[in-house]
């Protein structure tokens, strides 16, 4: 059993959409990380937070301590949020070094 | 504003042949990583080093050794490449470690054949 799940794992709306990922965990963590890995490969950290919500943009992540579990929002989705978006946790049973990751949500917006 | 840079972006090798991958930071950053990512799944841990003069093993350590040179610089050695090490490598840097927002390097797609 992944320590990270994200749902769903494949995605497509259209563009002006509000789009949800879902990102649970199993561990205790010290901060949750939303990364977006863009359709060249290369990876941008969009969030880390240990508490509650961060707005960036048409971006927000919360994140719900007690329930283990995080949303990344989009909000008027445009093509070019196309892409995965990828959660990832540090946990002190790891010395906070070691992300633990999950698998990636694959995001298409459709003109 | 270079960020985490890696060398080279693209590489071909022969099974058996040895290469170095070279990752350099320049925010003065404590920990270093390098992933790899094979198609169609997650990021996989390597090695990581926690700060200058440390390095440990992450979830896939076989084939691979790592140099912290200094604070900037951490690159990853394949002694004798394999098929199975054909990946995307990323090196990745953060202040300190996984509380600590991470920055990568573009990538290096290595092919061995």
């Amino acid at each position: 059993k992944n320590e990270v799940e994200q749902s769903p794992q494949n995605l497509t709306a259209q563009e002006g959409e509000f789009i949800t990922i879902n990102c649970s965990y199993s561990v205790g963590i010290s901060a949750l990380h939303w990364l977006q890995q863009h359709p060249g490969g290369g990876i941008v950290s969009l969030f880390m937070l240990s508490s509650g919500k961060k707005k960036h943009g048409r971006l927000i992540a919360t994140i719900n301590i007690q329930e283990k579990h995080s949303s990344l929002h989009i909000t008027a989705s445009h093509p070019r949020d196309s892409a995965v978006y990828i959660c990832a946790v540090s946990s002190p049973m790891d010395s906070n070094y070691q992300l633990i990751w999950g698998a990636g949500t694959k995001l298409i917006i459709k003109p | 504003n270079a960020g985490v840079t890696q060398t080279p972006k693209f590489q071909v090798l022969k099974t058996g042949q040895s290469m170095t991958l070279q990752c350099a930071q320049d925010m003065n950053h404590n920990s270093m990583y390098w992933y790899r990512q094979d198609p169609g799944m997650g990021l996989r841990l390597i090695y990581y080093s926690a700060s200058e003069g440390t390095t440990d093993k992450g979830e896939v350590p076989n084939g691979y050794n790592v140099s912290r040179l200094n604070k900037r610089e951490f690159s990853l050695r394949l002694e004798s490449a394999a098929p199975s090490q054909t990946s995307v490598y990323f090196c990745a840097s953060s202040e300190a470690g996984g509380v600590t927002e991470a920055f990568f390097g573009q990538g290096t797609r290595l092919t061995v054949v």
